[in-house]
């Protein structure tokens, strides 16, 4: 167990709807980052956040929003849900933005379906 | 050009045999390097860091090559417990905001 939680684990949108996903980072950890994973691809990142700013993005629209709270958990939102946003959506926490210990704390995962 | 790419096999390997493979990246200023092993349905976890001189870790081996811009992983005396996906993680830390690149892994079946 690395500590890092998501919710929901599963959850089924309808196009053009708006989803919601929280993490909760592991005790100590300040930065939380959020990938995309697609069915038999790599996770794509989304954006870091540390201490409550964004730190950096990937490509990714500005529907893929996010937030870092005072207590380092995040949410991930995305607006007008496309069915190719249907997909793993794995947080990731880590003791700081810069990697040099190079160990991301994945949780298990929300899994969107988009009909 | 993807930024990350690796074969993704699968790569069928005997029990007790040395299995390798690479993971290409296009950004020469990339900085930090790493492998994660994702099992079917989980959640990726780190296997190892990749530094400049290459590294061991039991029967792991990572290198980088730099003026090439790759890095290797090999595995010896594969273990069933070996057959995962392995993903390679790139890292370019900038003022401005961090990138991390993760490749779309590499499956490895070992069979006994």
């Amino acid at each position: 167990e690395t500590g890092v939680t998501q919710s929901p684990t599963h959850l089924i949108k309808t196009r053009g709807q708006q989803v919601t996903l929280r993490c909760s980072s592991q005790s100590g950890h300040n930065t939380v980052s959020w990938y995309q994973q697609a069915l038999g691809q790599g996770p794509q990142f989304i954006f870091q956040y540390y201490r409550e700013e964004e730190n950096g993005r990937g490509n990714f629209p500005p529907r893929f929003s996010g937030l870092q709270f005072p207590n380092y958990s995040s949410e991930l939102n995305v607006n007008a849900l496309e069915l190719d946003d249907s997909a793993l959506y794995l947080c990731a926490s880590s003791t700081g933005p810069g990697l040099t210990t190079g160990e991301l704390f994945f949780g298990e995962g929300s899994r969107l379906t988009v009909l | 050009r993807k930024e990350v790419e690796q074969d993704p096999g699968p790569f069928n390997v005997p029990e007790g045999a040395t299995v390798a493979f690479n993971c290409t990246y296009s950004n020469s200023a990339s900085q930090s390097f790493f492998w994660y092993r994702q099992d079917c349905r989980k959640e990726p976890k780190l296997l190892m860091s990749v530094y400049s001189s290459g590294n061991e870790d039991g029967r792991f081996t990572a290198q980088l090559n730099r003026a090439s811009q790759y890095i290797s992983l090999l595995i010896r005396d594969s273990k069933l417990s070996d057959s995962a996906t392995y993903l390679c993680v790139v890292a370019l830390i900038k003022a401005a905001g961090n990138k991390l690149t993760f490749g779309g892994g590499t499956r490895v079946l070992v069979k006994p």
